[in-house]
């Protein structure tokens, strides 16, 4: 079946810090790959995505590439700020499928 | 536009007292999702809809129903709860389609069960 796991938290990091959260998966054809971020008190949001190999998403100065080689799909940030703070979810859609496997999330603390 | 609204926000039951937990969406989607939400295990799929008068069962079914009578309404029911039912919840809706596949949540309700 499918699953994704990622990095235990919670990462602490000091503001202007380089921020790397990892995830692998394992999957069966060609999933679409998700970051979700949760702030606190609120729902899950889409971060940003990649659907095929290769591919870079990025929004909000956060990227992941998709590298299917590794079964990797890492989020990365040159510069947290202290607005970052939240719970990051990586997760996959399998193939044309209509559900999403989430990892167990990982929280992110930047202090000032 | 409001999204996807969940109601209510909290809740305290006591065990073996039942509940209904409302979710809507304004945006016509299909698809339909609850969730729950524990620490360390991310987001575990209890049912799902694939559009107005269906449902299906997800990872862990156990103990909830759901009806989806109207396209935009997603209900989920606990007939007894539980201690082991306390939990965030969290619905979500999509169109399905293709590349612009995104599942967008409501804001959460908080359950405990003593």
């Amino acid at each position: 079946g499918n699953s994704v796991t990622q990095m235990e938290g919670p990462v602490t990091l000091s503001e202007e810090a380089f921020l790397t959260i990892n995830c692998t998966y394992t999957a069966t054809g060609y999933p679409s790959l998700f970051w979700y971020v949760q702030y606190p008190g609120e729902g899950l949001q889409l971060l940003l995505k990649a659907t095929k190999a290769d591919d870079k998403g990025s929004n909000k100065g956060f990227e992941a590439t998709y590298r299917k080689e590794t079964t990797s799909f890492h989020l990365e940030k040159g510069s947290v700020q202290v607005s970052d703070s939240a719970v990051y979810f990586c997760a996959l859609r399998n193939n044309a499928g209509n559900m999403l496997t989430f990892g167990g999330g990982t929280r992110l603390m930047v202090k000032p | 536009n409001a999204g996807v609204t969940q109601t209510p926000k909290f809740r305290v039951l006591k065990t073996g007292q039942s509940m209904t937990l409302l979710c809507a969406q304004d945006m016509n989607h299909e698809y339909m999702y609850w969730y729950r939400q524990d620490p360390g295990m991310g987001l575990r799929l209890i049912h799902y809809s694939v559009g107005e008068g269906t449902t299906a069962k997800g990872e862990v079914p156990d103990g909830y129903n759901v009806s989806r009578l109207k396209k935009q309404n997603f209900l989920l029911g606990l007939e007894s709860a539980a201690p082991s039912q306390t939990s965030v919840y969290f619905c979500a809706s999509t169109t399905g389609l293709g590349d612009s596949y995104e599942q967008y949540f409501g804001p959460g309700t908080r359950l405990t069960v003593t």
